[in-house]
């Protein structure tokens, strides 16, 4: 893996609804892994900063895990609410000596009523 | 607290003219922040690592002189989008960090249109 990938691009769910996306980077050079939640017209949200091999984050509803051996991380969003809908977006930052962050394309969640 | 504004949230100009967009951080001081661009479906590019009174470091393919970026305090970073084009347009989002701090705080962002 080269890039930042997230899967999938959108999500549909009814509310109450469990729902889970992945995020997939580059094992080499890691540093840590970040996720934010981002409504439109506001700014994206710190959720999680991760960075050991194993890390699981919980803030709610909604939990993170990661695996930096095999390059992924999934964010899990329980009994999803309206109030959830957004796009959640994944970035990398990488052990090169700079914090640059590496963002996928998001996964956009609507939550319908 | 972390707080991070962004202005204007949109513009829309002619071409050739200049563009200035300000980062401010409001309840804490960032002694980096960072300009993002987005493409329609794309990612959250970065343009430019602006570090306090020194020369912002651009990424590879990025014109330092067509994006000016100026930090001259610990919460003011600025933005210029010199003689702008219509594809320059796009959005513009830049984000803050704090001394040893390890997260971004994200302004929300601004929509430029160039006619």
């Amino acid at each position: 893996i080269l890039n930042v990938e997230q899967s999938p691009q959108s999500l549909h769910v009814q509310e109450g609804d469990s729902t889970n996306f992945t995020c997939s980077f580059p094992s080499s050079n890691f540093y840590a892994l970040h996720w934010y939640r981002w409504e439109t017209a506001k700014s994206p949200e710190a959720l999680f900063v991760m960075t050991l091999n194993g890390d699981e984050k919980k803030k709610g509803r909604i939990s993170a895990t990661l695996n930096t051996k095999e390059g992924y991380s999934y964010l899990y969003i329980k009994g999803s609410q309206p109030e959830d809908s957004a796009t959640y977006l994944c970035a990398q930052t990488m052990n090169t000596g700079f914090q640059k962050l590496v963002f996928g394309t998001g996964t956009r969640l609507l939550v319908s009523p | 607290g972390a707080v991070v504004s962004q202005h204007p949230s949109r513009v829309i100009c002619k071409s050739g003219t200049s563009v200035k967009i300000e980062c401010r951080s409001l309840d804490f001081q960032a002694t980096t922040m960072f300009w993002y661009r987005q493409f329609p479906k794309k990612s959250l590019m970065l343009m430019a690592t602006s570090n306090e009174g020194s020369k912002a470091t651009y990424e590879q393919g990025v014109e330092k002189d067509k994006f000016l970026i100026n930090h001259a305090s610990l919460t003011l970073s600025t933005l210029t989008v010199t003689s702008a084009h219509p594809e320059d347009s796009s959005f513009y989002i830049c984000s803050a960090q704090a001394p040893r701090g390890r997260e971004q705080f994200f302004g929300p962002g601004t929509r430029l249109t160039v006619l």
